[in-house]
């Protein structure tokens, strides 16, 4: 399957610091990128979807302040957490749309394990 | 609205045996997709499986095959001869065409293979 590199794995920071996420597809184009968050034990939830050249569209409650995307190049999105709180603490996740065919697919990263103190 | 519902919270399933894990899904959408995704303990989502609504033989990917039911709205993720690396979370996803090749996920089901 396709590749998507996600870093960094792990982050630990203080509250108020500003923390960048990067995503990149490693073997195809993406003008599509995807940010989901997830709770313990939780399913997936969309924050937001990331197109290259263009804004970001956040869903109903994300805070666009908050959480800054940039989808720059075909390859690479980042997510910025700006002034991190102890409830940022999460577990993110960035998937790449990869279109072919019918199919269509989302592949993800590894995802990052934020935990704010 | 769309949704997913993925009934079981958890399954155990013993060794070199078969297991099913349901899916059901809500749409009016004529055309869409569906999705399973392994997520093992180290939290990257692997892609499994696809079922276009408009495929009309079940899909199959290896041990994994999905029996889709398109009158009753489900797509049930079938693996077959259990592996103790099956140990994960499974989650059914529905990708509707007409909003942006989003994903909706459903809650998700905690597989256990015993040895």
């Amino acid at each position: 399957g396709a590749v998507v590199s996600q870093h960094p794995s792990r982050v630990i920071c203080k509250s108020g610091t500003s923390v960048k996420i990067e995503c990149r597809s490693l073997d195809f184009q993406a003008t599509t990128m995807f940010w989901y968050r997830q709770f313990p034990k939780k399913s997936l939830m969309l924050m937001a979807t990331s197109n290259e050249g263009s804004k970001a569209t956040y869903e109903q409650g994300v805070e666009k302040d908050k959480f800054l995307i940039n989808h720059a190049s075909l390859t690479l999105s980042t997510l910025t957490v700006t002034s991190a709180h102890p409830e940022d603490s999460s577990f993110y996740i960035c998937s790449a749309f990869r279109t072919g065919g019918a199919k269509n697919i989302q592949y993800f990263g590894a995802g990052t394990r934020l935990s704010v103190l | 609205a769309q949704k997913i519902t993925q009934t079981q919270p958890g399954m155990f399933v013993q060794e070199k045996e078969a297991v099913t894990l349901d899916c059901t899904y809500d749409t009016s959408d004529q055309s869409y997709g569906l999705f399973w995704y392994k997520q093992p303990s180290s939290g990257e989502m692997i892609f499994l499986i696809y079922q276009g609504s408009y495929d009309e033989q079940n899909a199959t990917e290896g041990r994994y095959s999905l029996n889709f039911q398109k009158a009753r709205k489900s797509a049930n993720l079938v693996i077959s001869a259990s592996q103790l690396g099956d140990s994960a979370m499974y989650f059914c996803a529905m990708r509707y065409n007409n909003a942006g090749n989003m994903l909706t996920f459903g809650g998700g089901t905690r597989l256990m293979v015993k040895p």
